[in-house]
């Protein structure tokens, strides 16, 4: 089967750093995307690996382990407007095309 | 560059209604998805076009929900006859090409199903 484990929640201070881990199982895999969801509106894209190790994109970063089936997302300078849900998604081959198996989510609260 | 447009962006119908959801991709992208998202949860995907052909649909409920994707540019999903567990938000994104890790959503149509 296919599963995605990320927290639930994650509460943070203005200015912080924080990491949000995202572990996976599935077959197929191709790579790991990130996507930041606001309360009542549409996931936007962050950041994508498709190979081992760490890219950066401004104050976001994601890191990726083939070998660990982990990875995870890195925000810095934490921002009251990076309240909002965090999901990781496997990018999965299926034979024809790829598609996206998102998890749960994490909600991320910055605190003043 | 405009986004993904979706209407109706909130319907409310009661139990073994029909409703209908349409969707409008960013000019030029191929791929073309339709997700639910139930309160709490990830986006699952339902269906994934490329072009105007199915390329993946096997989370669809086919015995209610139908799809399709005419000329390969805008989209309608629709359910017949809904179920109270069909409350959910439905997003539709599009890519442009194929390998789907990028993907551009729209603002989902919010349904209520009483």
């Amino acid at each position: 089967g296919q599963s995605l484990e990320q927290p639930s929640e994650v509460t943070a201070v203005e200015g912080a750093i924080v990491q949000i881990n995202c572990t996976y199982q599935t077959s197929g895999f191709y790579g790991l995307s990130w996507y930041q969801q606001h309360d009542g509106g549409a996931p936007t894209f962050l950041s994508y690996n498709a190979l081992d190790g760490l890219e950066e994109t401004g104050r976001f970063s994601s890191f990726l382990s083939r070998s660990d089936s982990y990875g995870y997302l890195l925000l810095q300078e934490l921002q009251m407007k990076d309240s909002a849900s965090y999901f990781c998604a496997v990018q999965n081959y299926g034979g024809a095309t790829n598609k996206l198996i998102f998890g749960t989510g994490t909600l991320l609260a910055v605190q003043p | 560059e405009a986004g993904v447009a979706q209407s109706p962006r909130y319907k409310i119908i009661e139990k073994r209604q029909s409703v209908a959801f349409w969707c409008n991709p960013i000019s030029g992208h191929a791929t073309l998805y339709w997700y639910q998202q139930i309160l709490g949860q990830g986006p699952k995907l339902l269906i994934q076009f490329q072009n105007n052909g199915v390329v993946d649909d096997s989370q669809l409920p086919k015995d209610r929900f139908s799809a399709e994707r005419l000329k390969g540019v805008d989209s309608t999903l629709k359910i017949q006859p809904a179920k109270l567990e069909d409350s959910a938000v439905y997003l539709c994104a599009s890519s442009f090409g194929t390998s789907g890790y990028e993907q551009y959503f729209g603002p989902g149509t919010r349904l209520t199903v009483t």
